[in-house]
């Protein structure tokens, strides 16, 4: 199985500041054949259901604001808002969907305000 | 824009079935290019996936659950379904039904989910 870990469990971040999570797969996710990395970013507002935001570790999802950015290749991947808005107060998770006979994710971060 | 519903009783009582079922709507359960999953997320806590199906009737299960889980696809009623057997407290989730990217034939990460439901496991 791969593990997935994030860092930090929270953070708070200023209004119009950056916030970094960062997420870490036990076994790389890299396909070498297509080049491509099989993580996965999904956002979980208080109460309602997951939200896909990045996949192939760094393509952002059709609508998803261009202040969230993915990045990283093989184990070790980074969510960055590049200026937080009240409205992304939520739960970050990260997905590595390489092992579809184990798809996993991480514990998940926490963004609030500062 | 695809609708993923879940349904079924919101309490189960230890050592029974949990049985929910995910409509689709404003797309087609049948559709080359999708897997439709499961994923349970305990109160409070983080998510887990629990299973797919390909239209065809193909499974991927979760290796820790795969003993007690059966899901289930109706292709007529534009409807998928899980059950979950020998359910314990440790089953208490919100359950979302979700639509996942289909790549070499397996299933990959979940673009479109419900909304979910919590099923509570108690006597």
């Amino acid at each position: 199985d791969i593990v997935m870990t994030q860092s930090p469990d929270s953070l708070a971040v200023s209004l119009g500041e950056r916030a970094t999570i960062n997420c870490k797969s036990s076994l790389s996710v890299f396909h070498s054949p297509n080049s491509k990395n099989y993580l996965a970013w999904y956002q979980q507002k208080p109460g309602q259901a997951p939200k896909l935001l990045i996949y192939w570790a760094s393509t952002r999802e059709s609508g998803v604001p261009d202040r969230f950015s993915g990045s990283g290749s093989g184990t070790d991947f980074t969510l960055t808002i590049s200026s937080l808005q009240a409205e992304d107060v939520a739960v970050y998770y990260c997905q590595q969907y390489i092992d579809f006979h184990h798809i996993t994710f991480g514990p998940g971060t926490t963004v609030d305000i500062k | 824009q695809l609708q993923l519903q879940e349904s079924g009783p919101g309490l189960v009582k230890p050592s029974e079935t949990l049985s929910l079922t995910c409509s689709v709507s404003s797309g087609s359960i049948s559709s080359d290019s999708y897997f439709w999953g499961w994923i349970r997320q305990p109160p409070g806590k983080g998510l887990e996936w629990i299973g797919s199906i390909y239209y065809s009737g193909t499974t991927y299960y979760n290796p820790s659950l795969k003993s007690r889980v059966t899901i289930s696809v109706d292709t007529s009623k534009n409807q998928f379904s899980l059950k979950l057997t020998s359910v314990t407290a440790a089953d208490t989730a919100v359950y979302y039904c979700t639509r996942q990217w289909e790549q070499y034939q397996f299933p990959r990460l979940s673009d479109c989910w419900g909304q979910g439901t919590l099923v509570t496991v108690s006597s």
